[in-house]
């Protein structure tokens, strides 16, 4: 059974700095793999979605990075904002049964 | 505007009173899903249709039915609420993998109490 893990769980940086999340999981057999974005009490907003055969899509101050052997994926944000914080989830589309399974997101808290 | 609307946004019910959230996109996407948020638990899919009349159990199904009989419609069904599925809920649609699998939109939530 696919398990979806993102670390760390929270995360507080000063404003302007560039950081990165992890995203793994279990099972390579994946078709893409998707970054969101979650306000408190809001609904979900994709960032960026990488599919099976890239290696990497950019948006921004965003670049996430997908290396499917290994089971790993990292959102990188450059030059953090306040504005930045929220919760980001990373989630993969199964090939055998289009399941799709979350990770349990990490808290980023970009201080000014 | 493209957007997957869910309805009611806030509910407050009780036990064993049947209720339906309803889930509507405009894109013309042919998969649609159901997802529950819980802290500490993240989300987790509920069922899930790739097309018209097809439907398939998510990793947490049971207590919910689902429908699809039209492309932009995919309500979800509670016949008798417990309050073990007071939850936050979403509704996603995407294109599905066969057409090249874009991006899950979601809709804004439903927040579910069950009494």
């Amino acid at each position: 059974k696919q398990e979806v893990t993102q670390i760390p769980a929270a995360l507080s940086v000063p404003e302007g700095e560039n950081l990165v999340l992890n995203c793994s999981f279990t099972d390579s057999a994946i078709y893409n793999l998707q970054w969101f974005r979650q306000d408190p009490g809001k609904g979900l907003t994709s960032l960026l979605l990488i599919q099976s055969s890239q290696r990497e899509q950019t948006s921004g101050r965003l670049n996430a990075s997908l290396d499917k052997s290994s089971g790993r994926s990292t959102l990188y944000i450059a030059a953090s904002q306040p504005g930045d914080s929220a919760t980001y989830l990373c989630a993969v589309l199964m090939n055998r049964d289009d399941k799709i399974i979350f990770g349990k997101g990490t808290r980023l808290h970009i201080l000014p | 505007e493209a957007q997957v609307t869910q309805n009611p946004r806030y509910l407050i019910t009780v036990t064993g009173k049947k209720l339906t959230v309803t889930c509507s996109q405009n894109m013309n996407h042919e998969y649609m899903s159901w997802y529950r948020q819980d802290p500490g638990l993240g989300l987790r899919q509920i069922y899930y249709s790739m097309n018209v009349e097809v439907t398939d159990k998510g990793d947490v199904p049971e207590g919910y039915k689902v429908s699809r009989k039209e492309k932009r419609n995919f309500p979800l069904i509670l016949e008798s609420p417990s309050p073990n599925q007071t939850s936050l809920y979403f509704c996603a649609s995407s294109s599905g993998r066969v057409a090249g699998a874009n991006v899950l939109t979601f809709g804004a939530g439903s927040r579910l109490t069950v009494l």
